[in-house]
């Protein structure tokens, strides 16, 4: 167990819809990220959050979005959905100090029909 | 800008056999260096990290990673192979600018043969 906890385990929905995926870091993490699994694409990286700020940026399209709480839980938005966003998303946390050693949850597989 | 690149997405061994597998990266700055493993339906776990101190890096499992500066290289090695190894293996690197940024190569699926 990483002690970093994703919701939900997996979410079915349609094209044009919008979801919600949260991510609880382990205690004591300050930073948050969030990658994207899919077969063609493999991991890729999408956005940082330290502390409530993004802090960098990747491959993430303009339909989705992040966020980081006071409390350093995150949610990922993902909106106008297409057939190609079908993927596990993955939340990961690292601590302050460490040495970019990431800590992964079990990913929220989403599947859209 | 970093990049990994993993040489051969898979990898077919005998159990009891040598496994190698290969990650090249490259990176503006001294790097961090990472081999995560991902079984079935599980996220991604921490194997080993070369954090610029010992080039021979042991981890978990019985599996090592030699840091090579001049062939940019670090190869995760396992002198015996174990069916309980069949995963997927994922080279990562990490360099602080601007924050903790790592990529990710594509990832080698790891199969054991009994």
């Amino acid at each position: 167990d990483s002690g970093v906890t994703q919701t939900p385990k997996h979410l079915i929905t349609a094209t044009g819809q919008r979801v919600t995926l949260r991510c609880s870091p382990r205690s004591g993490d300050l930073s948050v990220y969030w990658y994207q699994q899919s077969l063609d694409q493999g991991l890729q990286f999408l956005i940082q959050y330290y502390n409530g700020e993004e802090r960098a940026k990747g491959n993430i399209l303009e339909r989705f979005s992040a966020q980081q709480f006071p409390d350093l839980h995150s949610e990922l938005n993902l909106s106008s959905l297409e057939l190609g966003d079908s993927a596990l998303y993955f939340c990961a946390s690292s601590g302050s100090f460490g040495t970019g050693e990431l800590f992964f949850g079990e990913g929220s597989r989403l599947t859209v029909l | 800008a970093q990049s990994v690149t993993q040489l051969g997405s898979h990898v077919s061994v005998s159990e009891g056999a040598l496994v190698l597998l290969r990650c090249n990266y490259s990176s503006s700055v001294p790097p961090y260096l990472f081999w995560y493993v991902q079984y079935p339906n599980q996220g991604l776990q921490l194997l080993l990290k070369y954090t610029s101190a010992a080039t021979l890096v042991k981890g978990i499992n019985g599996f090592e990673a030699e840091f090579k500066k001049s062939e940019t290289s670090f190869h995760l090695t396992k002198p015996s192979a174990h069916m309980s190894d069949a995963a997927e293996y994922f080279c990562a690197v990490t360099s602080n600018t601007g924050g903790f940024k790592t990529i990710f190569g594509a990832g080698t699926r790891l199969f054991v043969k009994a």
